[in-house]
């Protein structure tokens, strides 16, 4: 089952624009992770943002996450177009429950140089 | 290096056959899943594992099946039972508890 959605589906931005992602979830969760996939390949993990965690960066990157909301966002400053790829959120629901990590569709970035 | 190694990367079969899909990781994880993406679907789960010896049923186990006789191997074979089985297999591992997903890069299977 899905209930991650992200938006927009798809992006496309200049070099050096900043770019935002937006993701939402139905549940209560324990934790919001957000991951990139480069075209062909696996995903790799970006960054796990806590449901008592309000705001994470790591690098150019920034999450952000309001629970009464049920959303998060990822902030890429700077953009290059190495950042082309398309970028997924998924939630643990509240249980903390193992083999629940429900994925959304995904946002796909496309950085024109 | 430690890392997911999912073999072989592009994969060809008939209608009919069953096809074995390799996953091996040298990451010392207890779990590890399988998960089929399909274009402009997100990811769906297939199988997991939680230790060696047992596993359980994800969303969409019909016309699969796993084995994880070893910690480091968890194949997942895609039956002739499985009415669609054209598409991206991933497979991934992590550590006990919420810690994130590491992920092979993938076998496209590919049935005609």
């Amino acid at each position: 089952s899905q209930q991650g959605e992200e938006d927009p589906q798809a992006l496309s931005i200049q070099e050096g624009e900043n770019a935002t992602m937006n993701c939402s979830y139905k549940t209560s969760i324990n934790n919001l992770q957000w991951y990139r996939q480069n075209s062909g390949r696996g995903l790799v993990h970006l960054i796990l943002i806590r449901s008592n965690e309000r705001e994470k960066h790591s690098g150019r990157l920034r999450v952000t996450l309001d629970t009464s909301k049920k959303s998060s966002s990822l902030l890429i400053t700077a953009s290059r177009a190495a950042d082309t790829a398309s970028y997924f959120c998924a939630t643990v629901d509240n249980a903390g429950n193992n083999r629940k990590l429900i994925w959304g569709l995904g946002t796909s970035l496309a950085v024109n140089p | 290096d430690g890392g997911i190694t999912q073999s072989p990367k592009y994969l060809f079969r008939k209608e009919g056959q069953n096809v074995t899909l390799s996953c091996e990781q040298n990451l010392n994880h207890d779990a590890m899943y399988w998960y089929r993406q399909d274009p402009g679907q997100g990811l769906r789960l297939i199988y997991y594992s939680q230790i060696v010896n047992d596993f359980q049923k994800g969303d969409i186990a019909e016309g699969y099946s796993v084995s994880r006789e070893k910690k480091e191997s968890f194949p997942l074979t895609v039956t002739s039972a499985q009415k669609n089985p054209t598409a991206f297999y991933l497979c991934a591992s992590r550590q006990a508890g919420n810690s994130p997903l590491h992920f092979g890069n993938g076998t496209r299977l590919t049935v005609t």
